[in-house]
């Protein structure tokens, strides 16, 4: 398994400003993910960031609202831009999980809780 | 258009009894999916996946089934216990393995004593 963290773990901030949350990770993955997870839904899954090239966002997510980072095989950043409070929710990175060559599992962080005033 | 769904939004179980969490998917090419399960103030901490060729695997006191001519699938926990109240999450993927996870609602289940 993974051992995953996020930084912040929470904020508070105000509409119209920026946010970068951080993933680590303890190990080298090639996949790390992005999910949102918006008060009393299920997670969605928001971008797939590998390193050394671009994020492939999911229907309804673009990069200029959430422009995500994957600098090296251990780190990963998301942005939430311009923000308003329907952007309040908790936001989660996940990586790959390995049985052999198969993906079989996504391990998670603990997660970011943003509260948009 | 919510592809994964779980219309059970809790569950309250005895302790020792089994606990049935049932899930509902709409999108045929689905051909994995995983359980995870949630306590409050974590992220989702995997439990167990079935791959679209068996309809049974199990791993200590969890057992999922996969009925794929009925596009639903169940996770038993035999006994609960306690330490088994989170939200359970069932996760669908039409990749291979797990990528491009879809997720259910979440289920709350509570274990009694």
């Amino acid at each position: 398994s993974a051992v995953i963290s996020q930084k912040p773990s929470r904020d508070i901030c105000q509409r119209g400003t920026s946010l970068t949350i951080q993933c680590q990770v303890d190990s080298q993955v090639t996949m790390m993910f992005w999910y949102r997870q918006q008060p009393g839904q299920s997670l969605t899954l928001i971008a797939t960031a590998n390193q050394g090239s671009e994020a492939t966002y999911e229907s309804g997510f673009v990069i200029d609202k959430f422009p995500i980072s994957r600098p090296n095989l251990t780190f990963s950043t998301l942005t939430v831009s311009n923000m308003s409070p329907e952007d309040s929710s908790i936001y989660l990175c996940s990586v790959e999980g390995y049985s052999g060559s198969f993906t079989d599992t996504q391990y998670f962080g603990p997660g970011t809780r943003l509260t948009v005033l | 258009d919510q592809q994964v769904k779980q219309n059970s939004p809790s569950l309250s179980v005895q302790e020792g009894r089994i606990s049935i969490l049932n899930c509902d998917y709409t999108n045929s090419m689905f051909d994995y999916f995983l359980w995870y399960k949630k306590y409050p103030a974590e992220g989702p901490t995997f439990l167990i996946s079935i791959s679209s060729i068996k309809d049974k695997n199990e791993d200590g006191r969890f057992t999922v089934f996969l009925n794929k001519s009925a596009k639903h699938l169940s996770l038993h926990i035999v006994p609960s216990q306690p330490g088994d109240s989170a939200v359970y999450f069932c996760a669908a993927s039409a990749i291979e393995g797990a990528q491009k996870l879809v997720f259910g609602q979440g289920t709350r289940l509570t274990i009694n004593p």
